[in-house]
């Protein structure tokens, strides 16, 4: 069963508007990543959030994770039609098994 | 240039007729993985690699095939491709399974 469930499925907003987009998991991990993926292309690493860390910074994007709710975002300031893209948390659960388990993506249009 | 390479591209096959999608990493990268992506389900995990001659069984394995007898290539077998296969796949490698993956071009597979 998968890992992680990105939410909302799919996200438009207009150009200068901040995305946020929210990803669960149901067992205990290590660290989260988030992908970005262009349409039909393959995903490519955003940011890596450790289990132990509550917020981190990567230019516009800003990801936090809160273990307690097994729940993280990711949110993306003064947005640009360039961002366009599906975006993918991708988690490892802890013991058991070496799998990477990715979402199914939240959509994003950002209209110019 | 640090990368991932698949090939073929674009595939279309018939039912039955086995084939092999390459994937070569040039990262020196422990760990690989096949992911296929279908509309609504996200990225679902085939096989994975730790290492040469280590492989192990994802969410997806039914109906494929891996093997990794050198670090650089992971080749997917498909020994009797059916219909429910056609899919976008996705080869990825890292240096472990929860540390940054890169991901090939995909290869798009249609079986007729």
């Amino acid at each position: 069963s998968q890992q992680g469930e990105e939410d909302p499925q799919a996200l438009s907003i207009q150009e200068g508007e901040n995305a946020t987009m929210n990803c669960s998991y149901k067992t205990s991990i290590n660290n989260l990543q988030w992908y970005r993926q262009n349409s039909g292309r393959g995903l490519v690493h955003l940011i890596l959030i450790r289990s132990n860390e509550r917020e981190k910074h990567s230019g516009r994007l800003r990801v936090t994770l809160d273990t307690s709710k097994k729940s993280s975002s990711l949110l993306i300031t003064a947005s640009r039609a360039a961002d366009t893209a599906s975006y993918f948390c991708a988690t490892d659960a802890q013991g058991g098994s070496e799998k990477l388990v990715f979402g199914k993506g939240t959509k994003l249009t950002v209209n110019p | 240039e640090a990368q991932v390479t698949q090939n073929p591209r674009y595939l279309i096959t018939v039912t039955g007729k086995k084939l092999t999608v390459t994937c070569s990493q040039n990262m020196n990268h422990e760990y690989m993985s096949w992911y296929r992506q279908d509309p609504g389900l996200g990225l679902r995990q085939i096989y994975y690699s730790m290492n040469v001659e280590v492989t192990d069984k994802g969410d997806v394995p039914e109906g494929y095939k891996v093997s990794r007898k050198e670090k650089r290539n992971f080749p997917l077998i498909l020994e009797s491709p059916s219909p429910n296969q056609t899919s976008l796949y996705f080869c990825a490698s890292s240096w472990a399974r929860n540390t940054e993956a890169f991901f090939g071009q995909g290869t798009r597979l249609t079986v007729v």
